[in-house]
């Protein structure tokens, strides 16, 4: 069936460096997508979205492309942060479908 | 309020058991979703409301699970003869309407319920 899918599922980096996380989705009636960012024993906190008519959305310290030749979506954190360390999640949505679709989920951890 | 919330934040309950969990989504927000996290997994979907139309249940593992969406607002997801691969997050979400690509889209999601089936 159709999936959304993440590259690694850890990522580590320094304070201070960029970050970036990376989604590959396999149904290409997705024409939403969206970035969600989950602290332990919180619910997904919305980050930043985009629609298959862009390929690029800037938000505060963060960017997200979206590649639709190869159906790929990455998250770009800038300068990240030690409150940046959490999961990750990539979702989309596309059709008739209104609900969202989610990857499994990139763990993120920022060393001091 | 000024975000979704739900109760209770935790449920222990026996194999065997039934359990409710409420979900108050974020005021004038038409559609409602429900979302279910197994350990270190991304969410599965279960049930979606939007307004006074049916729900789409598609998402629901079993017919154990049902959902109810009152007034437009709270909703209720039950959990009938609980079994121990029902333990998850149990997350809600809700939207100002829910035609993907249109503005208003965003899902919002509350602290989720943490359940634990003996």
């Amino acid at each position: 069936g159709e999936s959304v899918g993440l590259h690694l599922p850890t990522l580590s980096v320094q304070e201070g460096d960029n970050s970036i996380i990376n989604c590959a989705y396999s149904n290409s009636a997705s024409d939403y997508f969206i970035w969600y960012k989950q602290e332990s024993g919180k619910g997904p906190q919305f980050i930043i979205d985009i629609r298959s008519n862009m390929d690029k959305r800037q938000g505060q310290r963060v960017t997200v492309l979206l590649n639709k030749t190869v159906k790929h979506l990455s998250l770009q954190i800038a300068a990240t942060q030690p409150g940046d360390s959490a999961v990750y999640f990539c979702a989309e949505s596309g059709g008739s479908a209104r609900q969202l679709t989610f990857g499994s989920g990139t763990q993120l951890t920022v060393l001091p | 309020g000024a975000g979704v919330s739900q109760s209770p934040s935790n449920k222990v309950t026996e194999k065997g058991k039934d359990v409710e969990l409420r979900c108050d989504p974020i005021s004038g927000h038409t559609a409602l979703y429900w979302y279910r996290q197994s350990l270190g997994q991304g969410l599965e979907f279960l049930i979606y409301f939007q307004g006074n139309s049916a729900p789409d249940k598609s998402g629901l593992p079993s017919d154990r699970f049902s959902a109810e969406r009152t007034g437009g607002s709270v909703s209720t997801l039950t959990i009938q003869r609980t079994q121990q691969e029902d333990s998850a997050v149990y997350l809600c979400a809700s939207s100002f309407r829910a035609r993907p690509g249109a503005s208003g889209e965003t899902q919002y999601f509350g602290p989720g319920t943490r359940l634990l089936v003996l």
